[in-house]
């Protein structure tokens, strides 16, 4: 079965400051992997994915991930955080033919000011 | 452009009592997914449904949870005999069968059993 594992519950980051929220992920075959993020009392908003290609994807409000096979590795980064960008990060693979999810535990993401 | 929307966004309830969910998705969507997410959790995968069929149940679907989507439009979720257990927030999720294969999701139903 696909997995994926975000081993951070919480990063703290200062506005300004580069940020890496990290996933790692475990798949038999190709891996569909994806970010979203979810706001206080809002449902999750995609930010972005990768199925195949360049292994920098980039996505919504400059958040941009990097996959890596060798690392079985899907970080989400952004050059430079910004107050609002503070909520809760969720990492996803697709699993079957139905195209469902399975998220990861998700990562709360504080940017200082 | 309007988004997935979910109703009630609240619900409260006693135990061993019914409720029902409402989910209506993107209007061109003709995929249809339920999650449940608790409380320092990543989302689970509920249900599926390609149109009005149900293709896909989770095992954390017991016999008393229930989905339909009978006309291929809207979607509801009904628990019956609610338990303290169920407490969670119910999200609502729609894609195109083809093409990008984002899922688009509501802001959710909190359940909350009391």
């Amino acid at each position: 079965a696909q997995s994926v594992a975000q081993p951070e519950d919480q990063v703290n980051v200062a506005e300004g400051n580069p940020l890496t929220v990290k996933c790692t992920y475990s798949v038999s075959g190709n891996p569909y992997l994806f970010w979203y993020v979810q706001y206080p009392n809002r449902g999750l908003q995609f930010l972005l994915k990768y199925i195949t290609g360049d292994n920098l994807v980039k996505g919504s409000y400059g958040f941009e991930a990097e996959f890596n096979k060798s690392q079985t590795s899907f970080h989400l980064k952004k050059p430079s955080a910004l107050v609002s960008d503070s909520a809760l990060y969720f990492c996803a693979v697709r699993e079957g033919g139905y195209n469902k999810l399975i998220f990861g535990a998700g990562t709360r993401l504080a940017v200082h000011p | 452009d309007t988004g997935v929307s979910q109703n009630p966004r609240h619900k409260i309830t006693k135990r061993g009592q019914n409720v029902t969910f409402r989910c209506d998705p993107i209007s061109e969507h003709n995929r249809l997914y339920w999650y449940r997410q608790t409380l320092g959790q990543g989302p689970e995968f509920l249900t599926y449904f390609q149109n009005e069929a149900q293709l896909e149940k989770s095992r954390l679907l017991s016999d008393r949870f229930s989905a339909e989507r009978p006309k291929g439009s809207f979607s509801t979720l009904e628990i019956q005999r609610t338990e303290q257990g169920d407490s969670a927030m119910y999200l609502c999720a729609s894609s195109l069968e083809v093409g990008k294969n984002i899922q688009y999701f509501g802001a959710g139903t909190r359940l909350s059993v009391l």
